[in-house]
């Protein structure tokens, strides 16, 4: 089967580091996604992994190890605005199609 | 270039009607998904549908319908509704729907059923 595991809750302090992780299990994988959600609004996409390894763009960051089926969001110099749920998703399976995990909740205090 | 559309953005109904939603994707783009996001569940896979075929499908009912124009746009449907489909149904587009394609989500449509 599939499955995508992720905390369902974070807080943390505006300034600060933050690293969201996600652990994944599917057959046939092939790529992992990372969007945002604010509230009430669609989901935006934040980084795609398919090699291990990490890929930067700006204060976001994303790794992945296929081998043990795990990524992680690192977000440096947190900002109010980066209060948001963060959703992991895999590509792979049967079908191949994108499954989600739950999504964490992110809350940035002052 | 103008995003992912949906209509509407809200819908009340009540049980056993039925519901049509419409999405149309980024221009150019061939692969439009569907999804049912619950605050429970997250983001549920509904089906993708590319050149006017429904090419994956989720595990929902076949209560859970779908087309797609030869425009790319997409419809969804869903008939005799119940209280537990009250949900934000989101569409997403892409280019050719593989795995390397990221996936543009529309506004969402939120439905709730009484």
């Amino acid at each position: 089967g599939q499955n995508i595991d992720q905390p369902t809750e974070m807080t943390a302090t505006e300034g600060a580091i933050v690293q969201i992780n996600c652990t994944y299990q599917t057959s046939g994988f092939n790529g992992l996604f990372w969007y945002q959600q604010h509230a009430g609004e669609a989901p935006t996409f934040l980084s795609y992994n398919v090699l291990d390894g990490l890929e930067e763009k700006g204060r976001f960051s994303s790794f992945l190890s296929r081998s043990k089926g795990y990524s992680y969001l690192l977000l440096k110099e947190l900002q109010m605005k980066d209060s948001a749920s963060y959703l992991c998703a895999a590509y792979g399976g049967a079908t191949n199609k994108l499954i989600f995990g739950t999504g964490t909740l992110l809350a940035v205090q002052p | 270039k103008a995003g992912v559309t949906q209509t509407p953005r809200y819908l009340i109904k009540t049980r056993g009607q039925q519901v049509t939603l419409s999405c149309s994707p980024i221009s150019g783009h061939r692969s439009v998904s569907w999804y049912q996001q619950t605050p429970g569940q997250g983001l549920q896979f509904l089906f993708e549908y590319f050149s006017e075929t429904q090419r994956n499908k989720g595990n929902f009912p076949g209560r859970f319908s779908g087309r797609q124009f030869s425009n790319s746009r997409s419809e969804m449907n869903v008939s005799t509704l119940e209280l537990g489909d009250s949900a934000l149904y989101l569409c997403a587009s892409s280019l050719f729907g593989q795995s390397t394609d990221t996936q543009y989500f529309g506004p969402g449509t939120r439905l709730t059923v009484l």
